[in-house]
Parts: C-alpha cells; structure tokens; sequence
C-alpha cells in the first residue's frame, strides 16, 4: 500500500527557534493536511490545503504556523518560534479526492521543544 | 458540529476474550464515522469507516463497528482478541465540510492480558 513519508521522526528544538517539519504525500493525492497530537490528548486538526493553498484552519493554527509545498512532492509545516506547548506528535495526512473518504497518514513527527 | 466520545481511555482484555470499544458521536449531518488504529510508533491505519448503507461495518483484522443511529454509537468490537491487537484505537467523524476534515476522538489504549 502506497504511504505517506514524515521526516524526521524525531526532533528536539530550543524554545523560539524555528523548525520544520516536512512530509511526502501520495504522489496522486489531492488533499493535504497536518494533525497534531499532544501527549495523552486527541489527535487534532491544524490545517488542510488543496491546489496550493490553505482551504480551512483551526484555531490552533497562528501566525507562527505556516505550510508549503514547494516543490509538488514535499508539504511542509513550519513553526517559526516554537513554544514549549508546541511539543507534540505530528502527523501529515493527505487525501486522493475529497469524495474519497479514506486519509492516509504519516508515521509522525514527535516534536520535543526544550 | 461534529464531534466523537471515547468511553475508557484504556481498556484490558484477556487473549481471546471479546474486543468492545465504545464510541458515541455528535453530528448535525448525517455522519461518516471511522476507527483508526495506530500501533507502537507507526502512524494511523483505518481499520474501518461508515459512510452510507449497511450498519454493520467490517474492517481489517476480523474487526466491525455496527452504526446505531437511535443511540448515536458507533462501538468496535472483535470476538477474539489476539495479542498483536495492542494498540490505540481512534474513533472518527468526517465534518463533511468542504474539506472533509476528520475529528477524533481522545482515544482508547487496548491492552491484551495472555
């Protein structure tokens, strides 16, 4: 079965640096999204994107948040100044076509901010 | 909007006994509901999803969920537990938005006595 790619697993990061988490969908996928999962909390939505642009955003999802695909392989999610609640798991979903209702995630990304 | 309940965020039984894993949710449109698994640091795998027609829903691993609308409910179940079902099990609800977002539930650890 065809998968989503997150680099790195692991990453551990000073408070205030940026860091960038990055993830390779399904090459005929459609839909992009990131979730994140804070420790011993439910896995929840930050941000979907689709022909290049964010469609919808949570709450969550500030101005310290940014996401990219620069290269139409690679969708990124930057943090620019990460804060110490900024740890968490976080996983890269994407989607072949928006009546196609099954995601596919990635392995995620544990996000540690010191 | 929509939202899942998990009841028990962990959950033991014995190998071989019955698998039940509750899960009632909150929806204004008729729901799209899903159960996702993840097992020790892998990413999220759908074992199964409800989307329209039948009620009971088979998935992967030998296990179903039965959509119950009168009591908002969409519990997993699998007759016989196996050891390799160790995992967190995720119950969903597509927002059936125009991106579809999946919303989850907080989760409940499955853990398989010998």
């Amino acid at each position: 079965e065809p998968e989503v790619t997150q680099t790195p697993s692991h990453q551990v990061t000073q408070m205030g640096q940026e860091v960038i988490l990055r993830c390779v969908p399904i090459s005929n996928h459609l839909y992009f999204y990131w979730y994140r999962q804070i420790l011993g909390q439910k896995v929840e939505f930050l941000v979907s994107f689709y022909n290049n642009e964010i469609s919808e955003k949570s709450e969550i999802f500030d101005d310290q948040f940014s996401v990219e695909r620069p290269d139409g392989s690679n969708f990124t999610l930057k943090i620019r100044s990460t804060k110490l609640e900024d740890s968490a798991m976080y996983f890269c979903a994407s989607r072949q076509d928006r009546l196609d209702e099954k995601l596919f995630f990635g392995s995620g990304t544990q996000l540690s901010v010191l | 909007a929509q939202s899942v309940t998990q009841l028990g965020s962990h959950v033991s039984v014995s190998e071989g006994a019955l698998v039940l894993l509750r899960c009632n949710y909150s929806s204004s449109v008729p729901p799209y509901l899903f159960w996702y698994v993840q097992y020790p640091n892998q990413g999220l795998q759908l074992l199964l999803k409800y989307t329209t027609g039948a009620t009971l829903v088979k998935g992967i691993n030998g296990f179903e969920a039965e959509f119950k609308k009168s009591e908002t409910s969409f519990h997993l179940t699998k007759p016989s537990a196996h050891m390799s079902d160790a995992a967190e099990y995720f119950c969903a609800v597509s927002d059936r938005s125009r991106d579809d977002k999946i919303i989850f539930g907080k989760g409940t650890r499955l853990h398989i006595l010998p």
